[in-house]
């Protein structure tokens, strides 16, 4: 079965620099996401893209964030200057079509520790 | 988006069916139902969508009644394995991004 793969699977960063992480969503799915889950809270959503721009984007995902896709198979969340905050989950995900709203499949995560 | 409604928590023992029930009373007509699944320190993981009466699939079979206010998810003879958070969601048609708002689940236990 076909799965969404994210890199690396733990990160260590000090405050102010600045990470990547890395997903590889499902090949012929064209919607993708980023959302991320602080240690026992809920999943939140971060952006959603297509069509190489962003669709739509939380109040969480400001100025620091950035989202790119780089080539035919990698989708990035960057990070510009990490604060002590953005130590989470950071779950990437894909969804194939529009009218399957709802329908998305979830990467294993990265979890992200700001020191 | 609709609001939906379910238990914080709910405990049962192996072998037995377990129905974790959501309320979505302001349900879209063209809005789906889907029922996540996830473990701790894992992503969420997709276990059924349905939009009218049943649905069923290796996993669980999922419920809806008539006016759609309310679903419910059964998982039959579970285990130790299916401890996890469950997450009722009513999906969005019909807007150009379509983003999950999870809400803070059902934590269902199982108990040997």
């Amino acid at each position: 079965e076909p799965e969404v793969t994210q890199t690396p699977s733990h990160q260590v960063t000090q405050m102010g620099q600045e990470v990547i992480l890395r997903c590889v969503p499902i090949s012929n799915h064209l919607y993708f996401y980023w959302y991320r889950q602080i240690l026992g809270q809920k999943v939140e959503f971060l952006v959603s893209f297509y069509n190489n721009e962003i669709s739509e984007k939380s109040e969480i995902f400001d100025d620091q964030f950035s989202v790119e896709r780089p080539d035919g198979s990698n989708f990035t969340l960057k990070i510009r200057s990490t604060k002590l905050e953005d130590s989470a989950m950071y779950f990437c995900a894909s969804s194939e079509a529009r009218d399957r709203q709802g329908l998305q499949y979830f990467g294993p995560g990265t979890r992200l520790l700001v020191l | 988006l609709a609001k939906t409604t379910q238990p914080i928590s709910m405990d049962s023992y192996e072998g037995q069916e377990v129905n974790i029930t959501c309320s979505h009373n302001n349900i879209a007509t063209n809005d789906y139902i889907t029922w996540y699944q996830q473990f701790p320190s894992q992503g969420p993981r997709f276990i059924i969508q349905g939009y009218k009466t049943k649905v069923t699939n290796e996993v669980a079979s999922l419920f809806i009644p008539a006016d759609r206010k309310s679903s419910t998810l059964s998982l039959p003879r579970v285990s130790l394995s299916d401890t996890a958070v469950y997450y009722c969601l009513v999906a969005l048609r019909g807007s150009s991004a379509s983003k999950i708002i999870f809400g803070s689940g059902t934590r269902l236990s199982i108990r040997p």
